[in-house]
Parts: structure tokens; C-alpha cells; sequence
């Protein structure tokens, strides 16, 4: 067990829907990371919190928003899903910014029908 | 931009079998480097790092040196068991670049039999 929780573990929904994935970091990680897995595109990072603010951002599209909140948990928003949407979604929290040791939540597996 | 890239697989293995899962990468700047694993229906785990050229990391039996002359690090397990297999994961992060981010291989999963 990382300490990184993510919720939900699964969800389904349809194309054109809105969802929002939530993680927790483990305790006293300032610095939280999305990725998304999926079979085409492999292991992605797509953005970056520290501390509440953005920090770097990668191949996210602009459907999808992130945010972290002053108690340090951050969601993950992806709307006007598309099938190709469907992937899992990883959190990863570190204690800092810079050289440290990322930690990964279990994922969210969303499908899109 | 900055790459890693694996040895395809599926490995299959018989056990106690030496373990060999090539890695090589190309960065700008002067990374570290990471092998993480991925149980069936789990995250992934960090399994060894290493952050400057000749680090040995090392955790569980396996290792991995840092070789800047090569651009790898080659993970490798002298007796694997059934329990090793998993999706391993090569990645990178150049943090002198200013970019924490994790760049991964595409994966190489592993299969021990008995």
C-alpha cells in the first residue's frame, strides 16, 4: 500500500459525459502527478499540482482540467468523453518538487461506451 | 524530447531462471532513472532507482546500474520466483530540466513459470 488513494476504482459512463476522478496523496506529499495508461498510448504524464498550484503539464488534452485543493487532494476532470478516453488513470504524490521518489494510487479504470 | 526504450516482450521464464529486461534512454540533461513494477490489478510500485551515473540500485534480488557511456540500465534478477511476475517499467525523470515528470518505456511483461 503506497498511502496514495484514488477514487473510484472503476467507471463507466458514455461518450459525451463528464467525470471526475479524485486522489489523495499520502500524508505530508505536497506534490501530486496525473498519468494516464492506456494501450495505444502506453504510460503518459499529463499534468502536475505542488502545493496548489500547477507545476508542468504534459499531453492533456483540453477536455480534461485538474485542480488541488488547500487540503492537498486533487481531481482530475474529463469531459465530452470520447471512447479513446478509456484508459487508467494513475495519481502519483511525492513529498516535494525535484528529485524524489514517486509514489502511485491504484488507478481508476474508466470506460467509455 | 526524452525517451526510454525497452525490450519487447512478453519475457517467459522458467523459475530460478537469470532475468535480463533491457532499458536504454535518450534525455538533454542528466536524469534519473527508475524501474517500477506493476502487479495484476495494482498500481505501480517503485522497485530500485538510481540518480548519477554508476549508482547500482538495487531491492527484492533485483538490480540495475546507472551506464552513461551506454545510455541503459538493464535490470536484472539472478533466480527469479513466480511472484516476479508483473509488468516492469523503465522510466526517467530530469529534474535539471526543470521537469519532474516520469517518461516510461512501453513495459515489459514477465511471466515465471514453475
Amino acid at each position: 500500500d503506497s498511502g496514495v488513494t484514488q477514487t473510484p476504482k472503476h467507471l463507466i459512463t458514455a461518450t459525451g459525459q463528464r467525470v471526475t476522478l479524485r486522489c489523495s496523496p499520502r500524508s505530508g506529499d505536497l506534490s501530486v502527478y496525473w498519468y494516464q495508461q492506456s494501450l495505444d498510448q502506453g504510460l503518459q504524464f499529463l499534468i502536475q499540482y505542488y502545493n496548489g498550484e500547477e507545476r508542468a503539464k504534459g499531453n492533456i488534452l483540453e477536455r480534461f482540467s485538474a485542480q488541488q485543493f488547500p487540503d492537498l487532494h486533487s481531481e482530475l476532470n474529463l469531459s465530452s468523453l470520447e471512447l479513446g478516453d478509456s484508459a487508467l488513470y494513475f495519481c502519483a504524490s511525492s513529498v516535494r518538487q525535484g528529485r524524489e521518489t514517486q509514489y502511485f494510487g491504484p488507478g481508476t479504470r474508466l470506460l467509455v461506451l | 524530447g526524452d525517451s526510454v526504450t525497452q525490450m519487447e516482450g512478453p519475457v517467459t521464464l522458467s523459475e530460478e531462471a537469470f532475468l535480463t529486461i533491457n532499458c536504454t534512454y535518450t534525455a538533454t540533461g542528466y536524469p534519473s532513472l527508475f524501474w517500477y513494477v506493476q502487479y495484476p490489478g495494482e498500481g505501480l510500485q517503485l522497485l530500485l532507482k538510481a540518480t548519477k551515473a554508476d549508482d547500482k540500485g538495487s531491492n527484492k534480488g533485483f538490480e540495475a546500474t546507472y551506464r552513461k557511456e551506454t545510455t541503459s540500465f538493464h535490470l536484472e534478477k539472478g533466480s527469479v520466483q513466480v511472484s516476479d511476475s508483473a509488468v516492469y517499467f523503465c522510466a526517467l525523470s530530469d529534474f535539471r530540466q526543470g521537469n519532474e515528470k516520469l517518461t516510461f518505456g512501453t513495459g515489459t511483461r514477465l511471466t515465471i513459470i514453475p
